[in-house]
């Protein structure tokens, strides 16, 4: 069964410095890999995805991640943090079987602390 | 394009009682899904629609859970005899979904949800 494991519940950094969120997968077929952004009060957004073609994803808000086979990762990662990065990041990888690319499995998520 | 809709936001009831929930998903989107969330943990995936067709069920979906989508629009999650381990935020999201849109660009658009507290 595909699954996913975010290391580390909160990560804080300072404003401008790097944001490296990590996740780890487990599938037993190709992954479909997902990261997506909770804001407080807001329904969850997708920042970006991974479908087999380039290993290395831009997303929005100056995101990106890369698709390592060999390490099973897909960490996220920002190289200025701002403030508005303050949210909640979750890792997914769409389920097997069936036909629908929206059956996700997520982690367990990662909270996001930015301080001046 | 007023984005996914949930009703209530939030809904405080006591153990024993049914309630139910709405989602009202982006207009022309044909996919809807429902996913549990509780606290310190990501989604869970509990079912989907395309159109008006329940096309699968996750085995949280227990009998007490009921999800509708009568006319392919709007849906429903009912739960029935309510238990305090049903307490968490209920998710809708919603997709638009052809044969002439590739799978792997089926995304999802998530409501803000439905926050169920079971006394």
């Amino acid at each position: 069964a595909q699954s996913v494991t975010q290391l580390g519940s909160h990560v804080s950094v300072s404003e401008g410095a790097l944001v490296l969120l990590r996740c780890n997968y487990s599938s037993s077929v190709p992954p479909y890999l997902f990261w997506y952004v909770q804001y407080p009060n807001q329904g969850l957004q997708l920042l970006l995805k991974y479908t087999s073609a380039a290993t290395l994803v831009k997303g929005i808000n100056g995101f990106e991640a890369e698709f390592k086979k060999s390490e099973t990762s897909f960490h996220l990662t920002k190289p200025s943090a701002h403030m508005s990065d303050a949210a909640e990041y979750f890792c997914a990888v769409r389920a097997a079987g069936g036909t629908s690319y929206g059956k996700l499995t997520f982690g367990q998520g990662t909270i996001l602390t930015v301080h001046p | 394009d007023t984005g996914v809709s949930q009703d209530p936001r939030h809904k405080i009831t006591k153990r024993g009682q049914n309630v139910t929930f709405r989602c009202d998903p982006i207009s022309e989107h044909n996919r809807l899904y429902w996913y549990r969330q509780t606290l310190g943990q990501g989604p869970e995936f509990l079912t989907y629609f395309q159109n008006e067709a329940q096309l699968e069920k996750s085995r949280l979906l227990s009998d007490r859970f009921s999800a509708e989508r009568p006319k392919g629009s709007f849906s429903t999650l009912e739960i029935q005899r309510t238990e305090q381990g049903d307490s968490a935020m209920y998710l809708c999201a919603s997709s638009l979904w052809g044969l002439q849109i590739p799978a792997t660009n089926e995304k999802l658009f998530f409501g803000s949800g439905t926050q169920l507290s079971v006394l």
